[in-house]
């Protein structure tokens, strides 16, 4: 099956900096990756998705770059502010409806004005 | 994004108390809805997979007569709790998946303690 590893754990930047979480998956099936932030005592919020057929998609201050090759994708902020503060999970899925993601571990992200 | 409710948003109750969390889908049928447990610190990890009108798949070590899912329309699927213990305390959310998207939203989780 699907196993997702995501680095860093932890990740502590000053406002206005940029941050980078990193993700590696294994099954070459998988095609669609999501990003979600999640606050404290709330459910995870998608913020952004890249699907297999490009390389890099953005959202204004948020992006994500997919390198199917070496299984890894990443989310980059840039201009980093406190509410940015929350826990990341990037998460795989074979791009099928009805298909459960299966998650990283997450990273705390911690901007600090 | 879509939106998903669950209700309630915390609850608190008795050791061997059945608990019941709803899940809805508001703004679209979801033909797949996915229950997951998070532990305080850690990942979400999923629990089933409740398709409507059908039975729940269940994911392995979780307990199908322990955690009873019902997915009886395309807009609800609850989870109860069966006689729960406190080791049952955890944070439930459910997400959903429907009309041939592969794209999932999450509801805003239901924290269950257990005394």
């Amino acid at each position: 099956g699907e196993n997702v590893e995501q680095h860093p754990s932890t990740l502590s930047v000053q406002e206005g900096d940029s941050a980078v979480i990193k993700c590696t998956y294994s099954d070459s099936a998988s095609n669609y990756f999501p990003w979600y932030k999640q606050e404290l005592g709330k459910g995870p919020q998608l913020i952004i998705d890249i699907r297999s057929n490009v390389g890099e998609k953005k959202d204004q201050r948020i992006a994500v770059t997919l390198n199917k090759t070496a299984k890894h994708f990443s989310l980059h902020i840039t201009e980093t502010q406190p509410e940015d503060s929350a826990v990341y999970f990037c998460a795989a899925s074979p791009n099928q409806a009805g298909t459960a993601l299966i998650f990283g571990k997450g990273t705390t992200l911690s901007v600090s004005s | 994004g879509a939106v998903v409710s669950q209700h309630p948003s915390r609850v608190i109750c008795k050791s061997g108390t059945s608990v019941k969390i709803e899940c809805r889908s508001l703004d679209f049928q979801a033909t797949t809805m996915f229950w997951y447990r998070q532990f305080p610190k850690q990942s979400l990890m999923l629990m089933a997979t409740s398709n409507e009108g059908s039975k729940a798949t269940y994911e392995q070590g979780v307990e199908k007569d322990k955690f009873l899912i019902n997915h009886a329309s395309l807009t609800l699927s609850t989870l109860t709790v069966a006689s729960a213990h406190p080791e049952d305390s955890s944070f439930y959310i459910c997400s959903n998946s429907g009309g041939g998207l592969d794209t999932q939203y999450f509801g805003p989780g239901t924290r269950l303690t257990v005394l």
